[in-house]
């Protein structure tokens, strides 16, 4: 149980194009979504913290124009990367919440690589 | 807000020796404290979890102490094998948020 859907796994595409990520949960109802960048040997940088129907919550220096979040349903939240550049290129992972309190496990996506050339 | 400190970035064992990993936080009031394991190229599986009114929790060769008094906690993983080779990270939950750690290279060497 548990799972968690991240598509596309690697994106490999030219600088200005818009790319879209999907983050879905497949067999559990995700009130809350996260959406983490991780570089080469480092650990999980939160972006932004997404609940269902409403707007997502931006860490600071996250640019919110660049970085588009939508979770327009319990199990889908989408990240939209705008006119991308080649310093965005990193390695993206979503991960969703169970309802059940804020104390509830959070379950990982397996990523997408985003190579912006 | 929540400091996490992980420790060692790196950890070399023997295959049938045991690993133990260490976090430290800084608010006391994190009240779960998850870990995960994640593998090159994939996304971090939760793999045991504790929650602040226990010590100590055992799932077969894993186990995770939380010592709410020191804030710390640890991982335990016994009779290691080649396949636990990935990096670890621990986290702790305060408010809506996780903090990470900045994770621990295991290495087992058959």
């Amino acid at each position: 149980g548990a799972v968690v859907s991240q598509h596309p796994s690697w994106v490999i595409c030219k600088s200005g194009t818009s790319v879209k990520i999907e983050c879905r949960s497949l067999d559990f109802q995700a009130t809350t979504m996260f959406w983490y960048r991780q570089f080469p040997k480092q650990s999980l940088m939160l972006m932004a913290t997404s609940n269902e129907g409403s707007k997502a919550t931006y860490e600071q220096g996250v640019e919110k124009d660049k970085f588009l979040i939508n979770h327009a349903s319990l199990t889908l939240s989408t990240l939209t990367v705008t006119s991308a550049h080649p310093e965005d290129s990193s390695f993206y992972i979503c991960s969703a919440r169970q309802r059940g309190g804020f104390n509830q496990p959070q379950h990982f996506g397996d990523g997408t690589r985003l190579s912006i050339l | 807000g929540e400091n996490v400190e992980q420790h060692p970035s790196t950890l070399s064992v023997q295959e049938g020796d045991s690993a133990v990993i260490k976090c430290t936080y800084s608010d006391s009031a994190s009240n779960y404290f998850p870990w995960y394991k994640q593998e090159l190229g994939k996304g971090p599986q939760l793999i045991i979890d504790i929650r602040s009114n226990v010590g100590e929790k055992k799932d077969q060769r894993i186990a995770v102490t939380l010592n709410k008094t020191a804030k710390h906690f640890s991982l335990h993983i016994t009779e290691t094998q080649p396949e636990d080779s990935a990096v670890y990270f621990c986290a702790s939950h305060t408010g809506n948020q996780f903090y990470f750690g900045t994770g621990t290279s295991l290495t087992v060497i058959p």
